[in-house]
């Protein structure tokens, strides 16, 4: 199995830009997440999904932030407009069992600086 | 809420010595905890995990031990190694999703 697959993995925009990390869960998993983590606050989560339906927003900043997840083997994370303060580094993991009740499968992360 | 909380955020070794990582949590309704390691420019991986009906549990050079009375559990890696060297992370699924900073493990020659 190819694993978690993101991109891109990285990116380097202007403030104000739309950026879109893309995300590709391991082939038969339930649940799909999206954390961000910065020296500052560490691994944080910023959202999940089970069986494609979002459960848990509450750690999305903002409303510049939206996550997607139209099928089962594809989700986005869209941030406009971008602010210096979103550089980070993102990633997706996706788990066989809902809510994060089991093993979490990252991927690689998309790293994000904005200038 | 819950919480899990690693005792120190960055721990150095030297190579070939134990390395033991700490974690506490507050809510004792659970029944399953994972230990993820982070290597430079990687996501976090499993690398093993305790279930609350036992004490110990060990694997390839780690063992992971579950103090059920103090609600602490901690992470042993023996003969530690370069490769050793990441970011740690305790995690308690279902219950708290945050993982927080981790603990840096750093093995010096």
């Amino acid at each position: 199995d190819a694993g978690v697959i993101q991109s891109p993995r990285h990116e380097v925009t202007e403030m104000g830009q739309e950026v879109t990390l893309r995300c590709k869960p391991i082939s038969g998993h339930n649940s799909l997440f999206w954390y961000r983590q910065t020296m500052m606050r560490g691994l944080e989560l910023l959202i999940y999904f089970n069986n494609n339906v979002p459960i848990d927003d509450s750690g999305m900043p903002e409303d510049r932030f939206s996550a997607k997840m139209p099928n089962a083997s594809f989700s986005t994370l869209k941030i406009q407009p971008s602010e210096p303060r979103d550089s980070a580094v993102y990633f997706c993991a996706s788990s066989l069992r809902a809510s994060g009740t089991g093993e979490l499968f990252f991927g690689e992360g998309s790293r994000l600086t904005v200038l | 809420g819950e919480s899990v909380g690693l005792h120190l955020p960055t721990l150095s070794v030297q190579e070939g010595d134990n390395s033991i990582i700490n974690c506490a949590y507050s809510n004792s309704a659970s029944d399953y905890f994972i230990w993820y390691k982070q290597e430079s420019g990687k996501g976090p991986q499993f690398i093993i995990d305790i279930r609350s009906n036992m004490d110990k549990r060990q694997g390839q050079r780690v063992t992971v031990l579950l103090n059920k009375t103090v609600k602490h559990l901690s992470l042993q890696i023996a003969a530690t190694q370069p490769g050793d060297s990441a970011v740690y992370f305790c995690s308690r699924p279902g219950y708290a999703l945050n993982f927080g900073k981790g603990t840096s493990l750093l093995v010096t020659p």
